[in-house]
């Protein structure tokens, strides 16, 4: 059976530091991979997505980077975070069309 | 335009009723059709999908309708449970299912 696992669980970060998120697929022989930001109450927005180590494509622009260092890897940072950054960030994955989500990582920006 | 729009915002519903969720969309290019549940806290759960090819897909308590014509999908619960109080959001995506647009979701409460 295939996880997903996303650290850290949380995060209080200050404006202007550094970030890095990760996610990490178990079970699955190349996944397509993704990453998705959800404001408290909101809905789910697409920030990146790669289908293979090493390529990843933009969705929209939020002052954000990723990264796909290994087959079953994948990194979301940014160098300096803005209070607009706050949510709850989630990593997905898919075989084919549907696609799983991993459990999140809520981050505060203060 | 890349648009998914959902309703109702909220809806409350007593046990054992049937609630019924909406969605609508403009991009004639999708035609994969999922929809999520998801709890306080988690991530989001694949409840159940349709392709633009099928009018119709059913999963125990779970039917979801989709009318390529109008460009519209439902999602039918029946028999709705105090467990079943979440979020829902509807989906769209074109074939390579890269991109996926998410409506804005509908709370759910069922009261028992």
């Amino acid at each position: 059976a295939q996880t997903i696992h996303q650290w850290p669980v949380a995060e209080i970060k200050a404006v202007g530091s550094p970030l890095s998120l990760g996610c990490t697929i178990k079970g699955k022989s190349s996944p397509n991979l993704y990453w998705y930001w959800q404001a408290t109450g909101g809905t789910l927005q697409q920030l990146f997505y790669s289908i293979t180590v090493g390529q990843v494509e933009s969705v929209v622009q939020l002052n954000l980077s990723a990264s796909r260092p290994k087959d079953d890897q994948f990194i979301l940072s940014t160098e300096k975070l803005l209070l607009s950054h706050s949510g709850f960030y989630l990593c997905a994955w898919s075989p084919d069309r549907e696609q799983y989500f991993g459990p999140g990582t809520r981050l505060t920006v203060l | 335009q890349q648009q998914v729009r959902q309703s109702p915002q909220s809806l409350t519903v007593w046990e054992g009723g049937t609630t019924v969720l909406t969605c609508s969309y403009e991009d004639s290019t999708f035609n994969y059709f999922p929809w999520y549940q998801q709890f306080p806290g988690e991530g989001p759960a694949l409840l159940i999908s349709i392709l633009s090819v099928s009018d119709k897909k059913e999963d125990g308590r779970f039917t979801t309708f989709f009318n390529k014509r109008e460009k519209k999908l439902s999602l039918h619960i029946i028999d709705s449970q105090p467990g079943d109080s979440a979020t829902y959001f509807c989906a769209a995506s074109d074939t390579n299912a890269y991109k996926v647009i998410f409506g804005k979701g509908t709370h759910l409460h069922v009261l028992p």
